[in-house]
């Protein structure tokens, strides 16, 4: 399918485990960004890439990793998982800059 | 640091008119796009301002002054299915331009 898309959709896991997120994008589109949506806070931004290869830190970086070796997947890992983690997580794309992004339908994550 | 700031809940009734404001204190500026958000779901692109004046779309329209540092959106005709969370974002100048940063949303529920 067309578009772009995250799994799983919905996760829970324990304190200390690592998890990785997945998103994928079919239309090749250049910039790709994590975003986290808590109540109270709105979007903020996880990490943005510019390109393969290309990436860098957004507001709320610290305890993620992720990694860009293909254009169409932007996966974002916590390396140990912590309650104040739990979230709705979303990936988007955009084609520029003057260009509106696109979202994936979320990960809804649990850290019990 | 970056400021943007939108009411945090609005209602209307079914047919009339409401707009929801957005002001930004940002460090640089590029444009301000508009989304709409239902609950549960993704983000969807409404509208993307980068030179002032009204962007008229159907039954609804944003506005922007980059010297006041404001933006609004107007629904009118207001309908049942309008009730959701409208999100703006700004494109800021420099490194930051790549990125989308996003105020708290407003919720617009919209009553019989």
């Amino acid at each position: 399918d067309a578009g772009i898309t995250q799994s799983p959709r919905y996760k829970i896991t324990e304190t200390g485990r690592q998890v990785t997120l997945m998103c994928h994008q079919t239309w090749s589109h250049s910039y790709m960004f994590w975003y986290r949506q808590d109540l109270g806070h709105g979007l903020r931004l996880i990490y943005y890439s510019a390109a393969a290869d290309i990436t860098d830190k957004g507001e709320v970086p610290d305890g993620y990793v992720v990694s860009r070796s293909k254009t169409e997947n932007f996966p974002l890992t916590l390396e140990s998982a912590t309650r104040s983690q739990t979230s709705v997580y979303f990936c988007a794309s955009r084609t520029g800059l003057d260009t509106e992004a696109f979202f994936g339908q979320g990960t809804r994550l649990t850290v019990v | 640091g970056q400021n943007i700031d939108q009411p945090t809940e609005m209602t209307a009734t079914e047919g009339a008119i409401v707009q929801i404001n957005c002001t930004y204190q940002t460090s640089g500026f590029n444009g301000l796009f508009w989304y709409q958000q239902h609950a549960g779901e993704a983000p969807t692109f409404l509208s993307y301002n980068v030179l002032d004046g009204l962007e008229e779309k159907g039954r609804f329209s944003s506005f922007l002054s980059r010297s006041k540092g404001y933006s609004y959106l107007l629904l009118k005709e207001l309908q049942m299915k309008d009730s959701a969370s409208y999100l703006c974002a700004v494109r800021l100048t420099g490194a930051g331009s790549y990125q989308l940063t996003f105020g708290k949303g407003t919720k617009l529920s919209v009553i019989p």
